[in-house]
């Protein structure tokens, strides 16, 4: 039971560069979301999926793109990586037998 | 516009006393309030919950006061330990198939 996991740990980027951050759960959760985390900003919303084939937009979605075609992969896709995005990105995914939502172990993501 | 607040970005306490972490919020329809518990180079960990219905839930060594009127919740840590440090970040939603929005966060630091 792996429960989310988020690859890669660590990556630097250089302005202008894509990338795309993994997310995989194994616990059959619908919903799944991606947050970063900036020092004094605490955890943001940056998108999230209530299912398969549908997502949407959190607080900070400038800058970056989500798809859903699994219950298991939510992907976080950065198409043109600025200094700006430089922070910790977190996947998370909710159990609706409860209210609590399980966290990925992180990326940090450098861009120069 | 901040809807969750955490207004102390640090702590300190002595090992054995009481540690008190407080989050303020703006939205009245929040009905459901968690802390998470965060280590570094680690995601967020579930502490404890609230509902809106309830003033106190504890578990433990852990105990979160809900003040609806105040918009208003605390974190008691009681006794604290070392271990207990950490950054702890207080968050809420608006229904059950919302979204979790977070406060900036609180580093405790328990000292020996």
């Amino acid at each position: 039971n792996a429960g989310v996991t988020q690859t890669p740990k660590f990556q630097v980027l250089k302005t202008g560069q894509s990338m795309t951050l993994q997310c995989a759960q194994d616990m059959n959760h619908e919903y799944m979301s991606w947050y970063r985390q900036d020092p004094g900003m605490g955890l943001r919303l940056i998108h999230y999926s209530v299912g398969a084939g549908i997502t949407d937009q959190g607080e900070v979605p400038n800058g970056y793109n989500v798809s859903r075609s699994t219950t298991e992969d939510f992907p976080l896709r950065l198409l043109s990586a600025a200094p700006s995005q430089t922070s910790v990105y977190f996947c998370a995914s909710r159990d609706p037998a409860n209210y609590g939502y399980t966290f990925g172990s992180g990326t940090r993501l450098t861009v120069v | 516009d901040q809807q969750v607040k955490q207004n102390s970005p640090s702590l300190s306490v002595q090992e054995g006393r009481i540690s008190i972490l407080n989050c303020d919020y703006t939205n009245s329809m929040f009905d459901y309030f968690l802390w998470y518990k965060k280590y570094p180079a680690e995601g967020p960990t579930f502490l404890i919950s609230i509902s809106s219905i309830k003033d106190k839930n504890e578990d433990g060594r852990f105990t979160v006061f809900l003040n609806k009127s105040a918009k208003h919740l605390s974190l008691h840590i009681v006794p604290s330990q070392p271990g207990d440090s950490a950054v702890y970040f207080c968050a809420a939603r608006r229904n059950q198939g919302g979204k979790l929005i977070f406060g900036q966060g609180t580093e405790l630091s328990v000292k020996p």
